[in-house]
């Protein structure tokens, strides 16, 4: 199994909703990512895992809050989050957080914030 | 600073046509070098990468990209582009974190490419 799977494939969600993203994935990786992408643009890292620990946090607003239950899954949760938030998030994972990691991206979850 | 420039923002190029889409990076150290492929809505799919040795390098799909150090380059060539080719490109560079050996990805800023029939 070479692929990384997020759920749900859509999401819209209101301000003041809870929802929650999920990844997994099942080839031994080590290392897990969350970016963000607005349209026309590179995705942006928000958070790295590396042996289930958060080990980067790109500053990200704290409406955001990943979670890492064990070492094949990913979860992003969400709440009170803002229009603006509206993108499409990405989970990759490597098989260590190294800088010459080949990354696998899943498919995205493309959320909208009404 | 770390960065990398992908001059071309959309390219068009004709079915059966050749491909060369332009990447330029900047890291003091030993780069590794990403190409990854993006259709519309999707994620992003490895085409090849570069560490160390031949400065020639094949990927998937029938691309390959020269690295040239003097140029600070890392170009994606494809002989004759298929009409499934169109999507966006983006260029990676491997960066350590802290001077150690973990390390991100930066991201160019993508190059759409385009296929006339």
């Amino acid at each position: 199994d070479t692929e990384v799977t997020q759920t749900p494939k859509h999401l819209v969600m209101g301000m003041t909703n809870k929802k929650s993203l999920k990844c997994e994935q099942h080839m031994g990786h080590r290392a897990m990512y969350w970016y963000k992408q607005k349209a026309k643009k590179p995705p942006e890292l928000m958070f790295v895992y590396s042996y289930e620990k958060l080990s980067i946090n790109e500053s990200v607003p704290s409406r955001f809050s990943p979670e890492c239950p064990n070492s094949s899954l990913l979860n992003l949760h969400l709440h009170a989050l803002q229009p603006e938030d509206s993108a499409l998030y990405l989970c990759a994972s490597s098989f260590r957080d190294r800088k010459e990691s080949e990354q696998f991206f899943g498919p995205g979850t493309r959320l909208t914030v009404l | 600073a770390q960065s990398v420039t992908q001059p071309d923002i959309h390219i068009t190029v004709s079915e059966g046509a050749s491909l060369e889409l332009r990447c330029n990076y900047s890291y003091g150290a030993t780069p590794y070098l990403f190409w990854y492929v993006q259709s519309p809505g999707q994620g992003l799919q490895l085409l090849l990468k570069y560490f160390s040795g031949d400065t020639l390098v094949q990927g998937i799909k029938g691309f390959e990209a020269e690295f040239k150090r003097s140029q600070s380059s890392f170009n994606l060539r494809k002989p004759s582009v298929h009409w499934s080719d169109a999507a966006e490109y983006f260029c990676a560079v491997g960066v350590s974190r802290d001077g150690g050996s973990q390390g991100n990805l930066i991201f160019g800023k993508g190059t759409k490419l385009s296929v006339k029939p």
